[in-house]
């Protein structure tokens, strides 16, 4: 199994300040994607990358995939409540259907 | 809209019964999952499968089967519940990578999860 290391664990930050997640391994990964969960739902995909070095924007929330396909970060700029959740990173297994996934970063955005 | 429904949201059973959680999905996908989900352990793949009949076991498949006789639906079966199965399983379905991106992760449409309870 191809393990996906996520730091930190848990967050506990104000609103408007600005937060980065990690998510590393001693693997290469061909993509790797980004989940949030809330409370009493599953995961929603929030964003696949593909090519080293990429960065994507969604709005606040910026997701880089490194170099060697290993790492991937991220970054929340003015954090709001509603960002509050699971942050799950997660790659494509051996099997190549299913995902391996980290154990996720739990944070909470507080007014 | 994508929809992946489970059976129950909630579930409380002894020990020793026999528990079917079951999972449709309306997307046509020919991938389903069951993940179990612990605080501290993260989302742990159970079993999966990517064609009618057909299943492949997962990281933590002991305890449990499966059944996939429909495209849409797929049952996991815990065949003698424990305390130690007591979690949050949550289903999954995707669709097979296409041919450019055979290597690339699909997304995955989860369901909103059965926290189960073996007493």
């Amino acid at each position: 199994t191809q393990l996906l290391e996520q730091s930190p664990q848990f967050l506990s930050i104000q609103e408007g300040e600005n937060l980065t997640v990690y998510c590393n391994s001693s693997s290469v990964f061909s993509s790797l994607q980004w989940y949030r969960q809330e409370p009493g739902e599953g995961p929603v995909l929030l964003v696949t990358v593909v090519t080293g070095g990429e960065v994507k924007k969604l709005k606040r929330l910026t997701f880089q995939f490194g170099d060697a396909r290993k790492d991937s970060s991220l970054h929340i700029t003015a954090a709001q409540p509603g960002d509050t959740g699971l942050y799950l990173c997660a790659g494509l297994s051996n099997s190549g259907y299913a995902l391996n996934f980290g154990k996720g970063t739990s944070l909470l955005v507080t007014p | 809209d994508v929809k992946v429904t489970q059976s129950s949201r909630y579930l409380v059973k002894r020990t020793g019964e026999k528990v079917f959680l079951e999972c449709v999905q309306d997307m046509d996908h020919e991938n389903m999952f069951w993940y179990r989900q612990d605080p501290g352990l993260g989302l742990r793949l159970i079993y999966f499968s990517y064609d009618v009949k057909m299943k492949e076991k997962g990281d933590i498949p002991e305890g449990y089967s499966v059944s996939r006789e429909k495209k849409e639906r797929f049952s996991l079966i815990l065949e003698s519940a424990s305390t130690n199965q007591t979690s949050m399983y949550l289903c999954a379905s995707s669709s097979t990578p296409g041919l450019a991106g055979g290597s690339l992760a699909d997304t995955q449409y989860f369901g909103p999860g059965t926290r189960l309870t073996v007493l």
